[in-house]
């Protein structure tokens, strides 16, 4: 099993629908939890930060976190097509020397289509 | 405020030929990160440091990667020697310890070409 996996893509949707990008992880004592953003030949960009359990929402963004059940979730309300990218779900793993450390899962392509 | 600075910016070499990945980090942070991004393997963590010490290096791929921060502001990724299946981009990243949240910056990367 995969460190940190995320919904298979390539993900499409149409311009002004809410997109929805999923994470599981597979370390029950994980903290910190990121959404960045990766334009094609781009470097990655943080988008969200998340660390209790809830939402937080940040303009069009909204991070779901339910650690009981390992998931991590971000929505995009009103895509744009501007949101076309990779979306990296990130799980920093702590205790011991993995403090700071983060796991990356592969990435969702999110396509908006006008 | 700069964000992290990376050199070269495309390096083209060839197979045997010893590499060097630059580093500057945002002025501050207390730990570096160097990852590696290619499309079979996603982002990959090869090493970090805190506070210019190797904390953990188990993603070093073999011997011929090694890496270095002699100041809080500057680090290397050395490759030698390279080899075809090390093409991929190279990113560094920082971030400053603030508890529990471990936001990292990124640089905008070294895409390396080994023919």
């Amino acid at each position: 099993q995969k460190e940190v996996e995320q919904n298979s893509g390539p993900l499409s949707v149409p311009e002004g629908a809410i997109a929805s990008l999923n994470c599981t992880y597979s370390d029950r004592v994980s903290q910190s939890f990121f959404w960045y953003r990766q334009y094609s030949g781009k470097s990655p960009e943080l988008i969200m930060s998340i660390y209790s359990n809830g939402d937080k929402e940040d303009g069009r963004f909204t991070a779901q976190l339910n650690k009981a059940s390992q998931y991590v979730s971000l929505l995009i309300r009103d895509s744009q097509p501007s949101d076309s990218a990779t979306y990296l779900c990130a799980v920093n793993m702590i205790g011991g020397t993995s403090y700071g450390k983060l796991t990356f899962g592969q990435g969702t392509i999110l396509t908006v289509h006008p | 405020d700069a964000g992290v600075i990376q050199s070269p910016r495309h390096e083209v070499t060839e197979m045997g030929q010893e590499v060097t990945l630059r580093c500057k980090p945002i002025s501050g942070h207390d730990y570096l990160f160097w990852y590696r991004q290619t499309m079979m393997r996603g982002l990959e963590l090869l090493i970090y440091f805190n506070n210019n010490v190797p904390i953990d290096d188990s993603g070093m791929p073999e011997d011929r990667f090694s890496a270095k921060m002699p100041n809080a502001s500057f680090s290397t990724l050395k490759i030698q020697p390279s080899e075809p299946r090390d093409s991929a981009v190279y990113f560094c990243a920082s971030s400053p310890r603030t508890g529990m949240v471990n936001e990292q910056f990124f640089g905008p990367g070294t895409r390396l070409t080994v023919l």
